[in-house]
């Protein structure tokens, strides 16, 4: 089956520019996660959803993040406006639901420069 | 808070040398652990986790609740072992179901 999608792999953008990160989840999965992976780091959640219900944004800096996953398949991460501290690697992973045995496959990733 | 430490950031071992990767937990409650792996120009994904008490790729781990801890263990390491290797923890309500990851430790096999 074809994995996590996720577009673009590469990003570089200046200060105070906006972005938006697009993935696809596994076909059938019904709970998408954004992760932050800072360089040194491991990943950190942002936001989960359930279909286009958000379960958990505690960790999501809503001043500057947000999400979407409005039809509760593909999901848009954007960062407006995008500050230094946010250079990372942002990761999109799906599971088929919220239960605990439920396995999170993680996508390639997009790798955020902010200059 | 539920956090996760992996104390070493660099493990070189030799081609069939035992390797032992270190991971401690702090939770209050009943933890779910797991051992996800990202291989070179690959994908993360999971290795193991500890309610499967499974030996994946001759990895094991135990979860030893006295000692909060989670080792990763391998007696006889490849060089196909050689990857980044992160330790992390799902809690049992609310916000703790999350998975939290630790800082990781890339392993290098020698040949």
């Amino acid at each position: 089956e074809a994995g996590v999608a996720q577009s673009p792999r590469y990003k570089i953008i200046e200060k105070r520019q906006s972005v938006a990160f697009w993935c696809n989840p596994i076909s059938g999965h019904a709970t998408l996660y954004w992760y932050q992976q800072i360089l040194g780091q491991g990943p950190k959640l942002l936001i989960q959803f359930q279909n286009n219900g958000v379960v958990d944004d505690s960790q999501l800096p809503k001043d500057r993040f947000s999400a979407e996953r409005l039809k509760g398949v593909d999901s848009t991460l954007k960062i407006q406006p995008a500050k230094l501290e946010d250079s990372a690697v942002y990761l999109c992973a799906s599971s088929l639901g919220l239960l605990a045995r439920n396995e999170q496959f993680f996508g390639p990733g997009t790798r955020l420069t902010v200059l | 808070a539920q956090r996760v430490t992996q104390p070493e950031k660099l493990l070189s071992v030799f081609k069939g040398a035992p390797v032992e990767l270190k991971c401690n937990y702090s939770y209050s409650g009943s933890p779910e652990l797991f051992w996800y792996v990202q291989y070179s120009r690959q994908r993360l994904q999971l290795l193991l986790r500890h309610i499967s008490r499974e030996s994946i790729k001759g990895f094991t781990a135990d979860l030893n609740k006295g000692e909060t801890s989670f080792h990763l263990k391998k007696p006889f390491a490849q060089e196909e072992d050689s990857a980044m290797y992160y330790c992390a923890l799902r809690g049992s309500s609310g916000s703790a179901r999350q998975l939290t990851f630790g800082s990781g430790t890339q392993l290098t096999v020698l040949p």
